[in-house]
């Protein structure tokens, strides 16, 4: 079955402009959560959703929101964009729970 | 906060060696965990995982180790091959269970 898709690949865009990136998950996931992941860094974890709801969110600004479609295809958007938020942004997806985490290829954003 | 960590940031092993990665974790009530590769421009890749009600699990050529008495975690690699250059990442699902929080990363070299 195919996997977690993640689009676009790779953006640029510059600073104060916002940008939403695209996840879909595995087929019959309902869960999606999204990391950022920067360089040297660990990665961190944005929110989670569960049949269109958030469940967990992290510690993260408000300029950094998300939802879930009724397909469980889910979207992050980040507003008013500054350096920092240049990163590897990537989504997994899970059945519900802990179990068959998965995630997809990432989305590359740079900020210039 | 969760803190996952890694004893050593980064590994260099000759080609058919075990190889050894450690990692720590903080949260006494996590009952799950995993262990990805990265690969340079992909997302995280599953590796193995273990549930707290084990100490040891098996995979092919890996094996991960898990000692809660002092909240350490350990992925072997048997016959290392040039293939498993890559970071490596440990993570636990904390409190939620349905969130996971990840170490730095250990980056692996593996020497022809």
């Amino acid at each position: 079955k195919a996997g977690v898709t993640q689009t676009p690949r790779y953006l640029i865009k510059t600073r104060g402009q916002q940008v939403t990136l695209s996840c879909s998950p595995i087929s019959g996931h309902r869960s999606v959560s999204w990391y950022q992941q920067t360089p040297g860094q660990g990665l961190q974890f944005l929110f989670e959703y569960f049949s269109e709801t958030q469940r967990n969110k992290g510690n993260f600004p408000g300029r950094f929101s998300g939802r879930q479609f009724s397909n469980s295809r889910s979207e992050m958007n980040v507003s008013t964009l500054e350096l920092g938020d240049s990163a590897l942004y990537l989504c997994a997806s899970s059945s519900g729970g802990s179990l068959g985490y998965t995630f997809g290829s990432g989305t590359r954003l740079t900020v210039v | 906060g969760e803190s996952v960590g890694l004893h050593l940031p980064t590994l260099s092993v000759q080609e058919g060696d075990n190889s050894i990665i450690n990692c720590a974790y903080s949260n006494s009530a996590s009952d799950y965990f995993i262990w990805y590769k990265q690969e340079s421009g992909k997302g995280p890749q599953f590796i193995i995982d273990i549930r707290s009600n084990m100490d040891k699990r098996q995979g092919q050529r890996v094996t991960v180790l898990l000692n809660k008495t002092v909240k350490h975690l350990s992925l072997q690699i048997a016959a290392t091959q040039p293939g498993d250059s890559a970071v490596y990442f440990c993570a636990e699902n904390g409190d939620t269970g349905n969130q996971f929080y990840f170490g730095t990363g250990t980056s692996l070299t593996v020497i022809p």
